[in-house]
């Protein structure tokens, strides 16, 4: 069974700092894996994807993700947080011989302090 | 670019309730999609639609229904409302493989409708 884990519910970091947020996945065969922002009272946006080739893929917003097979992780990461990056943030799963079901994470809120 | 519009912010309704969430998109895609997020369990599929009149049962459809007439519309119902579907809820499209999107490669959301049942 697919499955997706956020082992933080919260990440703080200040302002012009680098941030992590975590995400491990199982999944059988090769993933296709995204992650998504939520902004207070907003519908959830698309970041960024890896569907094949390069590990680190770039998203929106200076955002971008390294692709780990060997520890099925999909960390996403900013070399320096800004204040507005503060948001519900969602890792997201799907194998490549299922049909439809995006398997999303719980959630991580990010909090960055000025 | 592309909209999805839920049509209520916030609902408030009683238990057993008929209850219709209804959803729009004006892109003409192929994929709709129902879910629902609670803290700590992220987001969970209800049921989606690939086509008009077209339905299948997501991860969690019990007390749940939908339809799909148009291609537009997409819409959830809760036949008779229960305290444990307050949550929210989320609408999200997409094109689908007709366009040479695989279906989830990009799901485009609404603001989502928070529904309290009291």
């Amino acid at each position: 069974a697919q499955s997706v884990a956020q082992p933080e519910d919260q990440v703080n970091v200040a302002e012009g700092n680098p941030l992590t947020v975590k995400c491990t996945y199982s999944v059988s065969g090769n993933p296709y894996l995204f992650w998504y922002v939520q902004y207070p009272n907003r519908g959830l946006q698309f970041l960024l994807k890896y569907i094949t080739g390069d590990n680190l893929v770039k998203g929106s917003y200076g955002f971008e993700a390294e692709f780990n097979k060997s520890q099925t992780s999909f960390h996403l990461k900013k070399p320096s947080a800004l204040v507005s990056d503060s948001a519900l943030y969602f890792c997201a799963v799907r194998g490549r011989d299922s049909s439809y079901k995006l398997i999303f994470g719980s959630g991580t809120r990010l909090l960055v302090r000025p | 670019d592309v909209k999805v519009t839920q049509s209520s912010r916030y609902l408030v309704k009683r238990t057993g309730e008929k209850v219709f969430l209804e959803c729009v998109q004006d892109m003409d895609h192929e994929n709709m999609f129902w879910y629902r997020q609670d803290p700590g369990l992220g987001l969970r599929l209800i049921y989606f639609s690939y086509d008009v009149k077209m339905k299948e049962k997501g991860d969690i459809p019990e007390g749940y229904s939908v339809s799909r007439e148009k291609k537009e519309r997409f819409s959830l119902i809760l036949e008779s409302a229960s305290t444990n579907q307050t949550s929210m809820y989320l609408c999200a499209s997409n094109p689908g493989e007709w366009y040479g999107v695989s279906p989830n490669e990009k799901l485009f959301f609404g603001s989502g409708t928070q529904l309290s049942v009291l």
